[in-house]
């Protein structure tokens, strides 16, 4: 299954929205309904966090101004309010098959 | 608090072997599918391989398959990653991670540990 994602850059102003796109080449609509579709934000210099599991799901601990949608094989990540520690490369996965395959990556950091 | 510590990296000849290992902690580890992500400095995440929880079931990514091989020892707490064959393109920072639900439920990757660099060159 390929991943893509855009835009693949994103330049942001803090306080402001921001959204993410990325697209599955197949569905990954599981028999229990469920979209197989994470997303992740790697902070520079660390590893990947997960924020959205489930295409809709914030994981423990994440923000509220962080959240997922999901429409067919487009999903979308979108931050209400950005703030100066949300920058870093945003990737979307999808573990409906192996090989669980990433998106290329959304670069965001700020104006 | 999980926590995911990897160790083993290092440089290695082409064609050599390195054996990579993740010991984690904070969570009952026989409960957990892992996996091992790679990222080339610079570069997007790739998947590469994941094993059930008892160590039955593996899977890889066409790039790795037959070359690499994931283990799992629950009595240390630690899955393994064996590399042979080493090739340049297999350069990279390699993550080790744990499925987010524990049993046999949703299989995406939850928690990562902090990498460990693989270099191959002569």
């Amino acid at each position: 299954i390929v991943m893509t994602q855009s835009p693949l850059s994103l330049p942001v102003t803090p306080g402001e929205p921001a959204s993410i796109s990325c697209r599955s080449s197949e569905s990954l609509l599981h028999r229990n309904r469920d979209n197989y579709l994470d997303w992740y934000l790697q902070k520079p210099g660390q590893s990947p966090q997960l924020l959205i599991y489930l295409g809709s799901n914030r994981a423990s601990g994440v923000p509220d101004r962080f959240s997922g949608s999901e429409s067919g094989t487009n999903f979308t990540l979108k931050i209400s309010r950005v703030e100066a520690e949300d920058v870093g490369i945003y990737y979307c996965m999808q573990s409906l098959q192996t090989p669980f395959t990433f998106g290329p990556g959304t670069k965001v950091d700020l104006k | 608090e999980v926590e995911l510590v990897e160790s083993g990296g290092g440089l290695v000849q082409p064609g050599g072997s390195l054996r990579l290992s993740c010991a984690g902690s904070g969570f009952t580890f026989s409960n957990y599918w892992m996996h091992w992500v790679r990222q080339i400095p610079g570069k997007g995440l790739v998947w590469l391989s994941r094993i059930n929880i008892d160590g039955s079931s593996t899977h890889y990514a066409d790039s790795v398959k037959g070359r690499f091989t994931i283990s799992r020892d629950t009595s240390k707490n630690t899955v393994f990653l064996q590399m042979n064959s080493l090739r340049a393109e297999d350069t990279a920072v390699y993550y080790c991670a744990r499925n987010y639900a524990s049993g046999n439920s949703y299989p995406g990757v939850g928690y990562w540990g902090q990498g460990t660099l693989v270099i191959v060159s002569s």
